[in-house]
C-alpha cells in the first residue's frame, strides 16, 4: 500500500488554465504538506494542515488554494497557471513534532 | 531564519570508495536536523536525524551524519559507497509551528557513485 500517494504524476497544459493535483495518505497523519521542487532541485515548503487547519502558508501567489476535506487529503488548485509554475510538487506528511515527513513520488506539472 | 548550506552540488566517487556531504546550517533557534534521500522519479526519504543526545547518528544502510554545534555543521559521512547510493541528498533544518514541521532544505547534492 502506498503510504502518501499523489495524482496526476505527470500533467502537462497550457498556461491559463486551472488544475488540481491530489494527495492522499493512509498513515493516520494529523499533518499534511506541500512542497515545490524547481529545475534546479531546490525544496521550498508552500502549505500545512494540522487537521484540516492551515498552519503554514509560505509566500505563495494566491493563485495556489490548497483544500483539505479530511485529515487524509490535502489538495492543490492552481489557478491561471504561468509558464514559472512548471515544476515537481511533493505531497508529504508527519506526525507530531519533528517527526520524520512522508513524502509522495510528486507531481511533474510542465505548463507549455 | 534558519538557512542550510551543502557545499558540494556534485561529489563523483568511485565504488567502496569514502563519501563526505558537507552541510552547514544557521538557526536562531534550537537545532533539529535531518537528511533526506531522493532516488530518481521518487519522493523524498528520511536517511537519519538528529534531534538531541548523541551527536553521532546512524542509519540501517551505514551512513553516519554528526552535529557539530560549534562548526554549525551536520555533514553525513558513509566509510563505503555502493552502486545503489546514487541519488540526490538533501540536508534540511526543522522549525515545528503548532504540530507542523518547517524543513528549510538545501540545495541538495548529487551523489554518482561508479564502478
Amino acid at each position: 500500500d502506498t503510504a502518501v500517494s499523489q495524482t496526476p504524476k505527470y500533467l502537462v497544459t497550457q498556461m491559463g488554465n486551472d488544475k488540481s493535483i491530489k494527495c492522499e495518505q493512509n498513515l493516520g497523519h494529523d499533518t499534511m504538506y506541500w512542497y515545490k521542487q524547481d529545475s534546479k532541485k531546490f525544496l521550498k515548503i508552500m502549505f500545512s494542515y494540522n487537521n484540516k487547519e492551515l498552519i503554514i502558508n509560505e509566500t505563495v501567489p494566491n493563485r495556489f488554494s490548497p483544500k483539505s476535506p479530511d485529515k487524509a487529503h490535502l489538495n492543490l488548485h492552481i489557478n491561471s497557471l504561468e509558464l514559472g509554475d512548471s515544476a515537481v510538487y511533493f505531497c508529504a506528511s508527519s506526525q507530531g513534532d519533528y517527526s520524520p515527513l512522508h513524502f509522495g513520488n510528486g507531481t511533474r506539472l510542465t505548463v507549455t | 531564519a534558519q538557512s542550510v548550506t551543502q557545499l558540494d552540488s556534485q561529489v563523483p566517487v568511485f565504488e567502496e570508495a569514502p563519501v563526505e556531504l558537507r552541510c552547514n546550517y544557521s538557526s536562531s533557534v534550537s537545532v533539529y536536523l535531518f537528511w533526506y534521500v531522493q532516488y530518481p522519479n521518487q519522493g523524498l526519504q528520511l536517511l537519519l536525524k538528529y534531534l538531541s543526545g548523541s551527536t553521532l547518528v546512524e542509519s540501517i544502510n551505514g551512513f553516519e551524519a554528526e552535529f557539530n554545534k560549534s562548526q554549525t555543521s551536520f555533514h553525513l559521512r558513509k566509510p563505503s559507497v555502493h552502486i545503489s547510493d546514487t541519488a540526490e541528498y538533501f540536508c534540511a533544518v526543522s522549525g515545528a509551528i503548532q504540530g507542523a514541521q518547517k524543513l528549510v532544505f538545501g540545495q541538495g547534492t548529487r551523489l554518482t557513485i561508479n564502478p
